[in-house]
């Protein structure tokens, strides 16, 4: 039952140019998705968000991206530093009393310098 | 700035063995979660709790498992009788309202069962 899918588990960028990770989901009631990013042994760390009412978000070198027909979003990061270099982990919730998270699989980014 | 707070960073037990993972989470938030992640696999919901009670639970969080906000600081879970299976990094969360909003993590608890 994988209702936030990854498909890409790695991703190696040249400091200075755009990294792009994406994710897919199949569940129509999610209304809110979130990129996270993990560092090994710490807790998920929030980036960003987008609301399913807009197809843009922007936060300084980080904007997310959402395309509802297609039910899919992405994470545009530019320019790519080395610090980046993490597991993002997609993830989105649905409108209910509890709006817990269903996170996708992760994707590690590497940013070469 | 404000922080989700989980003790034990790591803990050891023997199958069979009650453990409680403790969570301070952030002071004003009022929504509580708790999260597990099995080695090499995705970041998996177990229990959302609200005003002194469970909101929702997945189907991970049967009866070898609770959770209680003890006081107005802490949010612990508890595995009564520890499997193999039940190794992993545990989560917990807070959110200070029910959303659409981000929910804040702690750094984590590795649960090893041996």
């Amino acid at each position: 039952d994988q209702q936030v899918k990854q498909n890409s588990p790695s991703l190696s960028v040249q400091e200075g140019r755009i990294s792009i990770l994406n994710c897919d989901y199949t569940n129509s009631m999610f209304d809110y998705f979130l990129w996270y990013k993990k560092y090994p042994a710490e807790g998920p760390t929030f980036l960003i968000s987008i609301s399913s009412i807009k197809d843009k978000n922007e936060d300084g070198r980080f904007t997310v991206f959402l395309n509802k027909s297609a039910k899919h979003l992405s994470l545009h990061i530019v320019p790519s530093q080395p610090g980046d270099s993490a597991v993002y982990f997609c993830a989105a919730s649905e409108i209910g009393a509890a709006r817990q998270l269903t996170f996708g699989s992760g994707t590690q980014l590497t940013v070469l310098p | 700035e404000p922080e989700v707070t989980q003790t034990p960073s790591h803990q050891v037990t023997q199958m069979g063995q009650e453990v409680i993972l403790r969570c301070v989470p952030i002071s004003n938030h009022l929504y509580f979660y708790w999260y597990r992640q099995i080695l090499g696999q995705k970041v998996e919901f177990l229990v959302s709790f609200y005003n002194n009670e469970i909101s929702e639970k997945s189907e991970i969080f049967d009866d070898q498992f609770s959770v209680e906000r003890p006081d107005g600081s802490n949010f612990t879970l508890k595995i009564r009788s520890t499997k193999l299976e039940d190794s992993a990094m545990y989560f917990c969360a807070s959110m200070f309202i029910r959303g659409p909003t981000e929910a804040f993590f702690g750094q984590g608890t590795r649960l090893t069962v041996v």
